[in-house]
């Protein structure tokens, strides 16, 4: 059974940083491309960022181009979004994505129950 | 940026009906759109993958058509549980995008 467990949210100044986490467990994780999506409160869901099994080829949404870095610990079984700069309009509910396989072509079969950044002073 | 549009933003529907969901990408982007269900305070669930391939263990009721730019996501007999927010998304390229939302909600 595929679990995807995120961790590392919370409440963070304007400005700041925070690391979430996501564990990953019942796949091959070096194989499958993963995701980030986040949901502002009463909002609609938006992609955020993806990278590749290998971890070569990453993508980003413009909004957070510049201040967020994807990076996965394959050893691990771990996906990271590491978050700078972070601004009020950030806050969401962050959730780690499991793609249908190497690429996103299929999008994504498997979601983790979401760890919740809010950025407010 | 490939923007998705839905239609419509919500729907109230009964026990049994049919419902049709619309998105509508702004090019082409071949078969490669998704579709998920979400509900109140829940992660979103995978339904179909490459417009029309439904996800292990979603039920037959639910089906997805189209190509190019107009897609469809049919609930052929509406159940208590398929009342939720139901997304459509393009996985053509990146970004990969959204569309707005459609509410189901019941009559």
């Amino acid at each position: 059974e595929v679990q995807l467990v995120e961790s590392g949210g919370g409440l963070v100044q304007p400005g700041g940083s925070l690391r979430l986490s996501c564990a990953a467990a019942g796949f091959t994780f070096s194989t499958i491309a993963m995701s980030w999506v986040r949901q502002a409160p009463g909002k609609g869901l938006e992609w955020v960022s993806a990278i590749g099994g290998s971890g070569v080829s990453i993508y980003y949404a413009d909004s957070v181009k510049g201040r967020f870095t994807i990076s996965r610990d394959n050893s691990k079984n771990t996906l990271y979004l590491q978050m700078n700069s972070l601004r009020a309009e950030d806050t969401a509910v962050y959730y780690c994505a499991k793609a249908g396989g190497s690429s996103h072509y299929n999008g994504f079969d498997s979601w983790g129950q979401g760890t919740m950044v809010t950025v407010s002073s | 940026d490939i923007q998705m549009t839905q239609s419509p933003s919500s729907v109230s529907a009964s026990v049994g009906d049919r419902v049709t969901i619309t998105c509508r990408a702004s090019q082409g982007i071949s078969s490669w759109l998704a579709w998920y269900q979400q509900k109140p305070g829940k992660a979103p669930k995978s339904l179909i993958y490459a417009a029309s391939s439904l996800q292990s263990g979603v039920p037959s009721r639910f089906s997805g058509s189209g190509s190019g730019t107009d897609f469809t996501l049919t609930i052929s007999s509406l159940q208590p549980e398929d009342f939720a927010t139901y997304y459509c998304q393009q996985t053509n390229s990146f970004p990969m995008t959204f569309g707005q939302g459609t509410r189901l909600e019941m009559k």
